[in-house]
């Protein structure tokens, strides 16, 4: 049970390049999350999915899309990257009430 | 939406107890949620409490709600240098999306 699976863990990009950002859960979870982390503003959510083929945005939205075609898979993918989306993003899935599940994190610098 | 606030740092001596508080506004939240990071790793869910409790208790842990103030508190017995890490309350729905504060960031001092 691998758990939240997430690469790569460290990425550089350069302004306007386009990536994606993979997340896998083996936990059969409905509903997974991005969120990234910057210094001092703890997490804030990007984008959401209660359920294969639905997502929603989150708090901060502008710059990234995300796709939810299988329950497992909950790919982010930043359009054209600018320096302003450096930052450590987590992907997390849940079930009922017992939290997230969160994955180790991919730290992204954009130069 | 909902706004999570906690104090940014605390510094505790190793076999002291540690409290880490924390306030939101929206109390519609039915779970509220301890989270623990330590460097350089993802997020560890410490413990949760429904919002209908005052209480709960996790061996070392334990977890005071007090919904008349919207305040949040978790309290470590016995603090380990190993407990050093940052700290995160957040609030939220039964599978729904969660508010996270801003994190308090927790020294152990031997």
């Amino acid at each position: 049970n691998a758990g939240v699976t997430q690469t790569p863990k460290f990425q550089v990009l350069k302004t306007g390049q386009s990536m994606t950002l993979q997340c896998a859960q083996d936990m059969n979870h409905e509903y997974m999350s991005w969120y990234r982390q910057d210094p001092g503003m703890g997490l804030r959510l990007i984008h959401y999915s209660v359920g294969a083929g639905i997502t929603d945005q989150g708090e901060v939205p502008n710059g990234y899309n995300v796709s939810r075609s299988t329950t497992e898979d909950f790919p982010l993918r930043l359009l054209s990257a600018a320096p302003s989306q450096t930052s450590v993003y987590f992907c997390a899935s849940s079930k009922t009430e017992y939290g997230y599940t969160f994955g180790s994190g991919t730290r992204l610098t954009v130069v | 939406g909902e706004d999570v606030e906690q104090s940014l740092f605390l510094s505790v001596r190793e076999g002291d107890s540690s409290v880490i508080n924390c306030t939101y506004t929206d109390s519609s939240s039915t779970y509220l949620y301890w989270y623990k990071q330590e460097p350089g790793a993802g997020l560890q869910l410490l413990t949760y409490i429904f919002s209908n409790m005052d209480m709960k208790q996790d061996q070392r842990l334990t977890v005071l709600l007090n919904k008349k103030d919207k305040h949040l508190s978790l309290r470590i017995a016995d603090t380990q240098t190993g407990d050093s890490a940052i700290y995160f309350c957040a609030g939220g729905n039964a599978g729904n999306m969660l508010t996270f504060g801003g994190g308090t960031r927790l020294m152990v001092k031997p």
